[in-house]
Formats: structure tokens, sequence, C-alpha cells
């Protein structure tokens, strides 16, 4: 079957850090290009972060450039998101998602986490 | 970036009814657009893709046209589980934008 586990959220201050990873399983992990999206509470979906199968293309969103990192260990099936300098907007589900197999670094994304709850509060 | 505006933001049908939601870009995009259904409490799921192109799985009452800058998700026969929260995507550009969300509600 295939599945992706998302972990690692909580509740952190503000300016502080977080490790979100994400398990894969089911399908060739190192094939597929991997995205993180956010949702906060009640609103919409924002896609925060990229990073292809071969680690070639990483994107950020404006929104969290130069505060989170993205990467990922193709050998354990494992997608990371590092969060720092974390503000009370940075409240929200984060998902991680596959994109679809298209040779580019766009696309949808046809698998996605059941996501985990990230809240920066004091 | 490219932006997606969907309208309406809500829409109140019944069961059996048929609804169109539309999404349109601030750019041309080809067709390079995403649908996705989003029930509460769960992560969202793909439904059409690129466009027009129903994934696997997808009841066929559900249907999408459209290129350029404007497109449609249409149901044709609402059933009790269709009732949810519809997103567009697009992929033409960096950042892939979302839709600010159509919430399809009982009536």
């Amino acid at each position: 079957e295939v599945q992706l586990v998302e972990s690692g959220g909580g509740l952190v201050q503000p300016g502080g850090s977080l490790r979100l990873d994400c398990a894969a399983s089911g399908f060739p992990f190192s094939s597929y290009g991997m995205t993180w999206v956010r949702q906060a509470p009640g609103k919409g979906l924002e896609c925060i972060s990229y990073i292809s199968g071969g680690h070639s293309s990483i994107y950020y969103a404006d929104s969290v450039r130069g505060r989170f990192t993205i990467s990922r260990d193709n050998a354990r099936n494992s997608l990371f998101l590092q969060m720092s300098s974390l503000t009370v907007e940075d409240t929200a589900i984060y998902y991680c998602a596959r994109k679809v197999s298209t040779g580019t670094p766009l696309g949808a994304f046809d698998v996605w986490g059941l996501g985990t709850m990230v809240t920066v509060s004091s | 970036a490219t932006q997606l505006t969907q309208s309406p933001s809500s829409l109140s049908a019944s069961v059996g009814d048929g609804v169109t939601i539309t999404c349109r870009a601030s750019q041309g995009i080809s067709s390079a657009l995403a649908w996705y259904q989003q029930k509460p409490g769960k992560a969202p799921k793909l439904l059409i893709y690129p466009a027009s192109s129903l994934q696997r799985g997808v009841p066929s009452r559900f249907s999408g046209s459209g290129s350029g800058t404007d497109f449609t998700l249409t149901i044709s026969s609402l059933q009790p589980e269709d009732f949810a929260t519809y997103y567009c995507q697009q992929f033409n550009d960096y950042p892939q934008t979302f839709g600010q969300g159509t919430k399809l509600e009982i009536k």
C-alpha cells in the first residue's frame, strides 16, 4: 500500500525550532519528487517546499525561505522539514505529499499523508 | 505568482443536483491545473489532473474542463459523500498555488 506518515509536530514557542519527518512506503521513493503543503486552521492550502527525487531541485515559498530546510534520505524512504525561527503564522497542519511522476519539478500531488499539527504559541 | 480565484466560495445544493465550480487563473497556465476534494479532518484527495483527466477510482460524475485561464469542475449528480471543500491548484510555474477553496454544503 502506498503510504505517507508524518511525525514531529507539536507545540513550540515563537522563535523555536522543530523537525518534521515523513515516512514513505509502498512505492520507489527515490523516483518521486516530494513536497510539504501546510494548512492553517480553517484556511486554504499552501505549498511551502519541494525536493526532487535526486535532490537536484529544491523550492521554497517566500513565506518560509531562509527559515525552513527540506531534505530527504532515499535510503531510509524519508522526507524531512527542518523549521526554525517559527512564528505564530506558521501554525498549521503540515502534510507531506508525493508529486506525480512528470520528469519536471511541477505537477499535482497524488498521495498525501494524514498531516501533523504544528502549533506556535507562547 | 499565478493567483487562482475560485467561485463561488460556498455553495448549497441537494443530493442529485448538478453543480459547477469555476477556477480562474491570473495568467495563462495552459492545462496545468488540478482539482482536489478535502473532507473535514482529512487530507486533500486528487480528483482531476491535468485539467480534464479523471484520476483512477474517481467516479465519472466528476468532470473537469478548461485551458488557459478559465477552468471548471462539474459534479453531475451529487451524492452524500461529495459534500466537501474543493480546491484547484496550478502547476504551470512556481510557486505552485491553490485556489481559496469552494465549500459545498447540503441544502
